[in-house]
């Protein structure tokens, strides 16, 4: 296993567009976490699965933006309708509950919204 | 309210010389604290984490990461630095009640001067 996997790792779209990206965590991690980077800033939380269940979501995450994780394993984040202030780094990581928090990142999907 | 403040936002220092960044958080109590690394195109990579005990922290790459209480701090240190420690560090918290919830400092850009 060579760790948290994010696809694709740059997106271009057009604003009004929806995207999905998508992240598989390590195997044997039963949380999984998605977090937006913007140029300067540390990642901000978004949301957290322990298993399939979606246990919190931000106050950052809107309407437009939805997560999933179906099986407990890989999980999709979508944005409809983008804007360009969504223009970011989307990163996911993952952790088991058995080591207090200690959190495995992936390489990101950067983002651009024309 | 809760924060995580990285006072310096880019630090410039010549090889071999010795690296100290600063953190401080503001919590209503102790909160797990974490140093990660980011490289550009790399995810973010734990460097090291205090949870309690020992207040002086030995994590990976020569790292290393004070506790103090008493001014809400963990500074992280390394006694020599190396061209390849140039990347951005980020100190994170998470509060013990909500541990997956990680919130992070905006980070420390390193610059290694040959």
């Amino acid at each position: 296993d060579t760790g948290v996997s994010q696809d694709p790792r740059h997106k271009i779209t057009k604003r009004g567009q929806n995207v999905t990206f998508r992240c598989d965590p390590i195997s044997e991690h039963n949380r999984l976490y998605w977090y937006r980077q913007t140029l300067g800033q540390g990642p901000e939380f978004l949301t957290y699965f322990q298993n399939e269940a979606q246990l919190e979501k931000s106050r950052l995450l809107s309407d437009r933006f939805s997560a999933e994780r179906p099986k407990g394993s890989f999980s999709t984040l979508e944005i409809q309708r983008t804007e360009q202030g969504d223009s970011a780094m989307y990163l996911c990581a993952s952790s088991s509950s058995k080591i207090v928090n200690e959190q495995f990142f992936g390489p990101g999907t950067r983002l651009t919204v024309l | 309210a809760q924060s995580v403040t990285q006072p310096d936002i880019h630090i410039t220092v010549s090889e071999g010389a010795s690296l100290e960044l600063r953190c401080n958080y503001s919590y209503g109590a102790t909160p797990y604290l974490f140093w990660y690394v980011q490289s550009p195109g790399q995810g973010l990579q734990l460097l090291l984490k205090y949870f309690s005990g020992d207040t002086l922290v030995q994590g990976i790459k020569g790292f290393e990461a004070e506790f103090k209480r008493s001014q809400s701090s963990f500074n992280l240190r390394k006694p020599s630095v190396h061209w390849s420690d140039a990347a951005e560090y980020f100190c994170a918290v998470a509060p013990r009640s909500n541990d997956y919830k990680l919130s992070f400092g905006a980070g420390t850009t390193v610059t290694v001067r040959a």
